[in-house]
């Protein structure tokens, strides 16, 4: 179909580990954001880029965090020396704006496991 | 700073009777107000938003929600719940400038027969 795509959906990495998430969002659209979700709680903004330039990455956690879309369009959160804390799922949305009064469209999710 | 709060992390319903889902929410501004729903293994779909027009919106599945500025509330209704409504709901507000989301924690709905 024509929604978000991720990739993997799941993935199980040892303490220390990096790892990458992709993210393929609806075709024409501008925005794209990722959040994450730990279990039980509602997701939470990481990041946000319009096009290829990143706008804001205040909900990062760390320095271990780091995304990028350099062609404006497929995006990889990448995640250095994965630690437990880092356990949740990782959830891409894109935007065909990036005004408030557009819906953002959800991809599945990748459910990363750090043992 | 924006935020919302989910009243009730579970609330449970008999197939056929109303729904309702609490939601209160704080901002400095007028918001934009959204409720999403997340299925098992399934990506958050859009249920409705809310965005300065009309305080009473619908939504898809027949759901909808009333903006209520002086009680600062967004609550999700539905008149009559079906067994495929089972499923946990998000209120969620913007953030200033650009359409980052503000979740609430979710509130689990479930729908017994």
């Amino acid at each position: 179909g024509a929604g978000v795509s991720q990739s993997p959906r799941y993935k199980v990495a040892k303490r220390g580990q990096d790892v990458a998430l992709r993210c393929d969002p609806i075709s024409g659209h501008v925005s794209l954001f990722w959040y994450q979700q730990a279990l039980g709680q509602g997701p939470e903004f990481l990041t946000y880029f319009q096009n290829e330039a990143q706008l804001d990455k205040s909900g990062l956690p760390s320095d271990r965090f780091f995304a990028e879309r350099p062609e404006g369009s497929v995006s990889t959160l990448k995640i250095q020396r994965t630690q437990q804390e880092d356990s949740a799922v990782y959830l891409c949305a894109s935007s065909l704006r990036g005004a408030r009064a557009y819906e953002q469209y959800f991809g599945p999710g990748t459910r990363l496991t750090v043992t | 700073a924006q935020s919302v709060t989910q009243l009730d992390s579970h609330v449970s319903v008999s197939e056929g009777t109303p729904v309702l889902l609490r939601c209160n929410y704080s901002s400095s501004y007028s918001p934009s107000l959204f409720w999403y729903v997340q299925h098992p293994n399934k990506g958050l779909q859009l249920l409705l938003k809310y965005t300065s027009a009309a305080t009473l919106v619908k939504g898809i599945n027949g759901f909808e929600a009333e903006f209520k500025k002086s009680e600062t509330s967004f609550h999700l209704t539905k008149p009559s719940a079906h067994m495929s409504d089972a499923a946990e709901y998000f209120c969620v507000v913007t953030l200033s400038g650009y359409s980052t989301l503000t979740f609430g924690k979710g509130t689990m709905l479930l729908v017994s027969p």
